[in-house]
């Protein structure tokens, strides 16, 4: 089966930097998303790695290695704003679905 | 706005009856996701379609169907209810089923109460 690991909750200051880690179990593996929800709203995409290696976008940023089945999104220059869940989502298996995890609700701090 | 439309917003009603979800994917996207989001849960894949065929199941319970139709809307048809069933459930669509850079863009979701 697939399944996903991340922490249930992470909490940092205003201006800080916070990784958030996922590991994943699946065959067939596709690639590793990552989706910030706010509290009552919709899940919306952040990032997609397929390869190995780091991906930047703005102050996010985030990283896969296949051979380790790990991940993590790295959030830099905390605002306030940054303040929800974070879900990592891996596509695999013999059907391709894509799971998510349980999420990590990150609260920043001023 | 993420240009995937659900309806209803919020639903209310009691055990043993069963509710329609609906779900506009957006324009040009082919495939379509349901999801269940409850508290001590996440986000639970239930079912996939892509182009009006069922392209992967997770989750869903036997009570549960869904379909995609020609004009490419999907339902999910939830019966039998029971008070577990009470959740946020989500919709969201892609442009690809499968394959490297997806995306999935979500609607604000259906709040389903079943008292």
């Amino acid at each position: 089966g697939q399944s996903l690991e991340q922490p249930s909750e992470v909490t940092a200051v205003e201006g800080a930097i916070v990784q958030i880690n996922c590991t994943y179990q699946t065959s067939g593996f596709y690639g590793l998303s990552w989706y910030q929800q706010h509290d009552g709203g919709a899940p919306t995409f952040l990032s997609y790695n397929a390869l190995d290696g780091l991906e930047e976008t703005g102050r996010f940023s985030s990283f896969l290695s296949r051979s380790d089945s790990y991940g993590y999104l790295l959030l830099q220059e905390l605002q306030m704003k940054d303040s929800a869940s974070y879900f990592c989502a891996v596509r695999g298996g013999s059907q391709g679905n894509l799971i998510f995890g349980k999420g990590t609700k990150l609260s920043v701090k001023p | 706005d993420s240009g995937v439309t659900q309806t209803p917003k919020h639903l209310i009603t009691a055990t043993g009856q069963r509710v329609t979800l609906r779900c506009s994917p957006r324009s040009g996207d082919l495939s379509v996701y349901w999801y269940q989001q409850s508290l001590d849960q996440g986000l639970q894949f239930l079912i996939q379609y892509y182009n009006g065929e069922e392209r992967a199941k997770g989750n869903i319970l036997e009570r549960f169907s869904a379909q995609q139709f020609p004009d490419l809307h999907s339902e999910l048809n939830l019966s039998s209810l029971e008070l577990g069933d009470s959740a946020l459930y989500f919709c969201a669509s892609s442009v690809v089923g499968r394959g490297r850079g997806e995306k999935l863009f979500f609607g604000s979701g259906t709040q389903l109460s079943v008292l």
